[in-house]
C-alpha cells in the first residue's frame, strides 16, 4: 500500500515561514491534500489538489508537489497556526485514501 | 452552513457491535461521496470507509473489511457505520466527512468516541 512520510515535528518562530514535507513514491503524480487539526477539534482542509485553498483559508497557506515530495508552506506564521498537519492522497491503485503520520507545528 | 453531526459512540465490550450515525445538513447530501475517518487516542488520522453518492460503491481499509459496513440514506441525509466484532484497536474518535470528489475531504463532523474495552 502507498505510504506517506511526514516529519513528526516542525518548529518555527512567529513571523517566519514554516515548511512541512510529505514524502511518497512519485507523489508528484498524485494530488495531495492537507489538513490542519488543533487540539480537541476536527480536521480542517487547508490545501487541496496540491495548491488550491478552500474559501476562508488565509493566503499565507500554500502548497507544492513535485517528484517524491509535497510541501505545505505557511508564511508569516502566527501563534494560531500551532496545530497538527496531515497530508493525504487518494491511491487509485487500491481505492484507498492514505494519510501521512502527521506533523506537529510548534510556534516558538 | 455545512453541518455533520455524529452520534452513537460509547463503551462496548470486545466482540460487541455499535452503529454510528452522521446527520448532514447545509449541502446537497446526495451529491457527495461520504466517508468515515478515525483517530485513535494520541494518534494520527486513519481513513476507514467511503460510500458513493447512490451507495453503489463502497471501499474499506483492510483492517475493517468484513466487520464494518458503511451505508447511507439520502432521503434522511444520513450516513451510517455498522461496526461488528469490535476490537480494542478500534478504539478511536470516529469522524464523518464529506467529499465532493473522491479525492479529499471537504467537511468534517466533530466526531464520536468509540471505546472498546472489557
Amino acid at each position: 500500500s502507498y505510504v506517506l512520510t511526514q516529519p513528526p515535528s516542525v518548529s518555527v518562530a512567529p513571523g517566519k515561514t514554516a515548511r512541512i514535507t510529505c514524502g511518497g513514491n512519485n507523489i508528484g503524480s498524485k494530488s495531495v491534500h492537507w489538513y490542519q487539526q488543533k487540539p480537541g477539534q476536527a480536521p480542517v482542509l487547508v490545501i487541496y489538489y496540491d495548491s488550491d485553498r478552500p474559501s476562508g483559508i488565509p493566503e499565507r497557506f500554500s502548497g507544492s508537489n513535485s517528484g517524491n515530495t509535497a510541501t505545505l508552506t505557511i508564511s508569516r506564521v502566527e501563534a494560531g497556526d500551532e496545530a497538527d498537519y496531515y497530508c493525504q492522497v487518494w491511491d487509485s491503485s487500491s481505492d484507498h485514501q492514505v494519510f501521512g503520520g502527521g506533523t506537529k507545528l510548534t510556534v516558538l | 452552513e455545512v453541518q455533520l453531526v455524529e452520534s452513537g459512540g460509547g463503551l462496548v465490550q470486545p466482540g460487541g457491535s455499535l452503529r454510528l450515525s452522521c446527520a448532514a445538513s447545509g449541502f446537497t447530501f446526495s451529491s457527495y461521496w461520504m466517508s468515515w475517518v478515525r483517530q485513535a487516542p494520541g494518534k494520527g488520522l486513519e481513513w476507514v470507509a467511503n460510500i458513493k453518492q447512490d451507495g453503489s460503491e463502497k471501499y474499506y481499509v483492510d483492517s475493517v473489511k468484513g466487520r464494518f459496513t458503511i451505508s447511507r440514506d439520502n432521503a434522511k441525509n444520513s450516513l451510517y457505520l455498522q461496526m461488528n466484532s469490535l476490537r480494542a484497536e478500534d478504539t478511536a474518535v470516529y469522524y464523518c466527512a464529506s467529499a465532493a470528489a473522491l479525492t479529499h475531504f471537504d467537511y468534517w463532523g466533530q466526531g464520536t468516541l468509540v471505546t472498546v474495552s472489557s
